[in-house]
């Protein structure tokens, strides 16, 4: 069936390095793929996302790179702070494509730790 | 504003008690969703629902059940019949493909 495989499952940087999160889908029909925060006792909130038609989206510190052809895709934090410790999930969707809802398969999740 | 509510926050429930969270949304979406998440694991997919009276079962449908009666409403039913129910509920919405809004979640606790 779909899959969506994450890691690293914990992530420990020092304030102001670069964090890296990776994420492989199966389903070769994806075409949407939303990364997610989510802080303790929360709902998540998307940060970003990117659609299979570029290879890459930048907004400010954050940004995601999408390759097709090996089905990965990465989330890239830079110049990190304190305040980005939580909960990564990325996800995988067809959109509409055959007709199928827009149904997230879920990664399970990354703990991203900065030390001040 | 505009978002999701969700309630209660935090639900305690019995063996063999049925429970119903609610789920609200004055968003104007079409689509309404509803997630387990369990420590250590991504979310699992429940129940959706694409328009009013119409929904389908997600990858872990049993034990649960739901209603759309209106756009804005989509309340989760936890029955007995499902074994393990403690777990953090996430209802989310969205206008068609793309970006799903979240609420804030409900604690279900078996006792």
């Amino acid at each position: 069936g779909e899959n969506v495989e994450q890691h690293p499952s914990t992530l420990s940087v020092q304030e102001g390095d670069s964090a890296v999160i990776k994420c492989t889908y199966s389903d070769s029909a994806s075409n949407y793929f939303p990364w997610y925060k989510q802080e303790l006792g929360k709902g998540p909130q998307l940060i970003i996302d990117i659609r299979s038609n570029v290879g890459e989206k930048k907004d400010q510190r954050i940004a995601v790179t999408l390759n097709k052809t090996a089905k990965h895709f990465s989330l890239h934090i830079t110049e990190t702070q304190p305040e980005d410790s939580a909960v990564y999930f990325c996800a995988a969707s067809r959109g509409n494509y055959g007709g199928a809802t827009n149904k997230l398969i879920f990664g399970t999740g990354t703990l991203l730790a900065v030390q001040p | 504003d505009g978002g999701i509510t969700q309630s209660p926050k935090y639900l305690f429930r019995k063996e063999g008690q049925n429970v119903t969270l609610s789920c609200e949304q004055n968003l104007n979406h079409d689509a309404m969703y509803w997630y387990r998440q369990d420590p250590g694991q991504g979310l699992r997919l429940i129940y959706y629902s694409q328009i009013v009276n119409d929904f389908q079962k997600g990858d872990i449908a049993e034990g649960y059940s739901v209603s759309r009666e209106k756009k804005e409403s989509f309340p989760l039913t936890v029955t007995s019949a499902q074994k393990n129910p403690t777990a953090f509920y996430l209802c989310a919405s969205s206008k068609g493909p793309g970006e799903q809004f979240f609420g804030p979640g409900t604690r279900l606790t078996v006792l």
